[in-house]
């Protein structure tokens, strides 16, 4: 059982450039988030897909692309990447309870644009 | 504009004292907040949370307050241990709405 997995873990890109962020769950949870960790920041939701098929946007959604293709995989696209999007990258996959929900991430994606 | 705010970027103290986080939040619909616990390159990791009908949980060494009337929160660690350093992030959300993330505050607990 690995909870959730993010790949890869450190990536540098140049300007211009396109990547995916991978995340996988293996929780069986309906819910999956990606954020956006910046020094002096808290994390800022991306995109967020409440179940399979489903996404929708966050916070910070500008420059980045996302699919839930099965309930597992969510993932991150950036499509031209921008010094702006150096950032470390959590994904979240979520537990729905009745009044609240609890986020399990994964170790994270630390990435370099330049 | 910060809904929620964190603002103590680092702590420091003694292992075997009580170590107190705090995190203010400005938005008078936040009905459940959560504290996550984050250590070097890894994700946070969920530590407890508290409802809006309450005032306080315990968990363990850990207890979180609730002061509605001043919109704060704090999180106590009693007693630290060397273990608990990390970057303790407070979390908060209003019914049909995402959680805003604090900025974080570093602990670093001394032996």
């Amino acid at each position: 059982n690995a909870g959730v997995t993010q790949t890869p873990k450190f990536q540098v890109l140049k300007t211009g450039q396109s990547m995916t962020l991978q995340c996988a769950q293996d929780m069986n949870h309906n819910s999956m988030y990606w954020y956006r960790q910046d020094p002096g920041m808290g994390l800022r939701l991306i995109y967020y897909s409440a179940s399979e098929g489903t996404t929708d946007k966050g916070e910070v959604p500008n420059g980045y692309n996302v699919s839930r293709l099965n309930k597992r995989e969510f993932s991150l696209r950036l499509e031209s990447a921008a010094p702006s999007q150096t950032s470390v990258y959590f994904c979240a996959s979520v537990l729905q309870g009745a009044y609240q929900e609890t986020q399990y991430f994964g170790p994270g994606t630390r990435l370099l644009v330049l | 504009d910060q809904q929620v705010k964190q603002n103590s970027p680092s702590l420091s103290v003694q292992e075997g004292r009580i170590s107190i986080l705090n995190c203010d939040y400005t938005n008078s619909m936040f009905d459940y907040f959560l504290w996550y616990k984050k250590y070097p390159a890894e994700g946070p990791t969920f530590l407890i949370s508290i409802s809006s009908i309450k005032d306080k949980n315990e968990d363990g060494r850990f207890t979180v307050f609730l002061n509605k009337s001043a919109k704060h929160l704090s999180l106590h660690i009693v007693p630290s241990q060397p273990g608990d350093s990390a970057v303790y992030f407070c979390a908060a959300s209003a019914a049909g709405y995402k959680y805003i993330f604090g900025t974080g505050t570093r602990l670093k607990v001394l032996a």
